[in-house]
Formats: structure tokens, sequence, C-alpha cells
């Protein structure tokens, strides 16, 4: 089945140390991986795709085919960088495409 | 350039009644999706409209309905209502001919209140 699974409801770090956000999924062909973010009192909006290879606000995910992931990083953590964050995956074979989305991860940059 | 608009901001509805929320697309955009977002809960994808034809659904029930117009804007309609169906609805557009290897733009979201 396709899933994505975000195994962190919440994360709590603090200013200038490392952040990970977990992200694995379940795809029987090539996926396309997305990271969406919502600040607080704003929209949900487009963090990074894995087929750009760029860095946004700091922010690297490399998708590992061999373990199935997809995981968002920052060296080091701002506290702007408080919000929700979403992994999705976006599915687009044959007639069942869709886009499937994790639970989200809750992260909290303390000062 | 407004973004995705979607309006009502609020909405509270009694069980049984129906509700229309409404939505319009980023300029230059085709195509838009529907999303149900419950308390603590990821989006979950209701259905998708291109040339104001349903493209995609999820595994929601028939009384969820939508349309897309001419001018790219849609409607999502509920009937039936239940206190389950009370969520954040999200509308998102993008420029992806049907597909979903683009980015999406979201709204605000509607929130409906069911009692």
């Amino acid at each position: 089945a396709q899933r994505v699974t975000q195994p962190e409801k919440l994360l709590s770090v603090f200013k200038g140390a490392p952040v990970e956000l977990k992200c694995n999924y379940s795809y029987s062909g090539s996926p396309e991986l997305f990271w969406y973010v919502q600040y607080s009192r704003q929209r949900l909006q487009l963090l990074l795709r894995h087929i750009s290879r760029e860095s946004i606000k700091g922010f690297t995910a490399d998708l590992n085919k061999g373990e199935t992931s997809f995981h968002l990083k920052k060296p080091f953590a701002q506290e702007e960088d408080s919000a929700m964050y979403y992994c999705a995956l976006s599915s687009n074979a044959g007639n069942n495409r869709k886009l499937i989305w994790g639970l989200g991860t809750s992260l909290a940059v303390n000062p | 350039d407004a973004g995705v608009t979607q309006s009502p901001t609020h909405l509270i509805k009694t069980r049984g009644q129906q509700v229309t929320l409404r939505c319009s697309p980023k300029s230059g955009h085709d195509t838009v999706s529907w999303y149900q977002q419950a308390l603590g809960q990821g989006p979950q994808f209701i259905f998708q409209y291109y040339e104001e034809e349903e493209r995609q659904r999820g595994n929601f029930p028939d009384r969820f309905s939508g349309h897309q117009f001419p001018n790219y804007s849609s409607e999502l309609n509920v009937n039936a209502l239940l206190l389950g169906d009370s969520a954040l609805y999200l509308c998102a557009s993008s420029s992806t001919g049907g597909l979903f290897n683009s980015p999406l733009h979201f709204g605000n979201g509607t929130r409906l209140t069911v009692t």
C-alpha cells in the first residue's frame, strides 16, 4: 500500500542544534516527494521537492530509495523554523494519481 | 496576485444540512484540489478538478461533490452533514494539467463546524 510515515508527532530542539524530521514512504513505483510547511497563522506552503535538489531556508532533503526515506535536515535550527511540517508523496501511476500525506511533525525550536 | 482564495473562512452548520464552499485558484492555475484536514491530522485528499471534470477522487462518500467553472474556480458541496465532517477544508491549485507532480498552492481554508 502507498503510505507516508512521519514517526514523530512532535520534535523539540534548541536554537542552533541540528534538526532532522523523518519521513519514510511505501511506494512501488518511482516516487516524487515533497515537504510542505505551515507556520503559525499562515497557509500550508511548499518547502522543497526532491527533484529540485535545492536548499530552502537552510533545509535539505535527500531521497534514499534503499531506505525509502526522505528526511528533512537543517544543521542549525532557528526559532523561526518552528512550524508544522508535512511530507507528501506524489503518485502519478496510470489512473491512480494522488498526493499522499504524512500526519505531520510539529517542530518547536526553543531559545 | 491574491493567490488561492477561499470563502467563507468559517461556517457553522447543523447535522443534516448541506454546505457549499468556494475556491478561486491562483492566477494561471488550471487544476483545483480539495482536502479535508481534521484537527491534528494531515490533509486528506477529497478530489481534484481539471477542465471542469472530476479527475481523481479520494476515499470520500458521494455526499461530497464538487464543480469547476470555466474560469477555473471551484466549489465543494457536502450534503447530509455529519458531526464528523467538522474540519478545515483546504483548496489547493496548481498548473499540472491533472497530474500531481507540481507544487500545490493552498488557500487559508474554510473552518466548518457541524453541530
